[in-house]
């Protein structure tokens, strides 16, 4: 069965930390991994992973893949409070490559 | 521009009821994708689609149908069968032949009364 695990489920910080988190995953004809940040209706698309050892980075995100260890993560650098939201963990693979499955989601809380 | 429609934003269901949540695209995307969401939990796979006129079974397909009769559409229908349709539901679509994000519609809240 495919399966993609986040963790941890729920984080709070204080502004101006570093989190890490994390996404495992056990998905057969693995073809990409993806990030999303939803905060409150659709999720907005962070990064898309598909070699290892590459990271993305975007401003004060970055991501980096781990194909032979079967996981990412997802790194935020001096968090501010409008980094709050769920983030979203996806592996497409599957049968014909085509099945896309999320992870359960981290809650990320930043306090001022 | 491109994008995916889905309709309607919310939706009230009296138990028993069949009721149908529409999802149509214009990216010419060949994979489309249904999700439900609970709340504070992640995307749940329904069902999904790689071509037209085939579907295959997510993890949580029980209680819901759904039809791939044009590239552009996959509706999603909830039936009287799903125990606990209470949720947020997403859709989803991207390409086939290339690795690209998923692109989102905005979400059905679906309510049953």
């Amino acid at each position: 069965e495919d399966k993609v695990v986040q963790s941890p489920l729920s984080l709070v910080v204080h502004e101006g930390d570093t989190v890490t988190l994390n996404c495992s995953y056990e998905v057969t004809n693995f073809r990409s991994l993806l990030w999303y940040k939803q905060e409150k209706k659709a999720p907005t698309f962070l990064f898309m992973l598909t070699s290892s050892g590459i990271e993305k980075k975007s401003g004060r995100l970055s991501s980096i893949l781990d194909k032979k260890e079967l996981f990412s993560i997802l790194n935020i650098t001096a968090t501010q409070t409008g980094d709050s939201a769920i983030y979203l963990c996806a592996v497409q693979g599957g049968q014909g490559a085509q099945k896309l499955v999320f992870g359960q989601g981290t809650r990320l809380t930043i306090n001022p | 521009d491109g994008g995916i429609t889905q309709s309607p934003k919310y939706l009230f269901r009296k138990e028993g009821q069949n009721v149908t949540l529409s999802c149509e695209q214009n990216l010419n995307h060949d994979a489309m994708y249904w999700y439900r969401q609970d709340p504070g939990q992640g995307l749940r796979l329904i069902y999904y689609s790689q071509i037209v006129n085939d579907f295959q079974k997510g993890d949580i397909a029980e209680g819901y149908s759904v039809s791939r009769e044009k590239k552009e559409s996959f509706p999603l229908t909830v039936t009287s069968a799903q125990k606990n349709p209470t949720a947020f539901y997403l859709c989803a679509s991207t390409l086939r032949w290339r690795n690209t994000e998923a692109f989102f519609g905005q979400g059905t809240r679906l309510t049953v009364v």
